[in-house]
């Protein structure tokens, strides 16, 4: 079964609205840290957010915040007030119990709109 | 400043041929692993080390080796790269069970 799945490999957003990049996980384990990163055409990996999975508050970091249901096993990140320069590829990840083996998904390419 | 430094950024290779990609990291950091991109499969886990002398098997080690025997430095071997070894490689760090990973900018690797 895949760790970390990402439904949409594409989407579309108007500038100035609000996106739901959607993002599920699967694991056994108690302990373990969920991240968002995004990828620019330039290639680089970007740190926008955590979520540890015994934080009882949703991560927020600016424009971004995590909707984290635990029981549902998903992380959702939400990107407010999009920005164009917020095209770029979504990646969600997981650092599963104490060994820190990383699982990221298949990425959703988020293209925002003028 | 604190990086992780690849290199080299861009490499085309031949079949065989024995390469190298450096990994070294400036925050004192414990924890190092590489990934490889392909499309549609998003970053899979090559090789991660703990500490040194520490290193442990992702999901994709076929084909590849690594050392850790310096904290700051964890080098990806490929010993006989081929074809389906053609990739985007990333190596990253970050503290034992840390909040944030940082990644290296990212090594194009083309074998022919």
């Amino acid at each position: 079964a895949q760790k970390i799945t990402q439904t949409q490999p594409g989407m579309f957003v108007q500038e100035k609205e609000a996106v739901t990049l959607d993002c599920t996980y699967d694991t056994s384990d108690q302990s373990y840290g969920l991240f968002w990163y995004k990828q620019p055409s330039s290639g680089e990996m970007i740190f926008l957010i955590y979520q540890g999975s015994y934080d009882e508050q949703n991560a927020t970091e600016g424009r971004y915040s995590l909707n984290f249901q635990k029981a549902r096993k998903s992380a959702n990140l939400v990107i407010s007030a999009s920005q164009l320069g917020d095209s770029a590829m979504y990646f969600c990840a997981m650092r599963e119990g104490n060994f820190n083996k990383f699982y990221f998904g298949s990425g959703t390419k988020l293209n925002v709109k003028p | 400043e604190a990086q992780v430094t690849q290199n080299p950024r861009y490499l085309i290779t031949v079949t065989g041929k024995k390469l190298t990609v450096t990994c070294s990291q400036n925050m004192n950091h414990e924890y190092m692993s590489w990934y490889r991109q392909d499309p549609g499969l998003g970053l899979r886990q090559i090789y991660y080390s703990m500490n040194v002398e520490v290193t442990d098997k992702g999901d994709v080690p076929e084909g590849y080796k690594v050392s850790r025997k310096e904290k700051r430095n964890f080098p990806l071997i490929l010993e006989s790269p081929s074809p389906n070894q053609t990739s985007l490689y990333f190596c990253a760090s970050s503290e034992q069970f840390g909040n944030t990973i940082y990644f290296g900018e990212g090594s194009w690797l083309t074998v022919v």
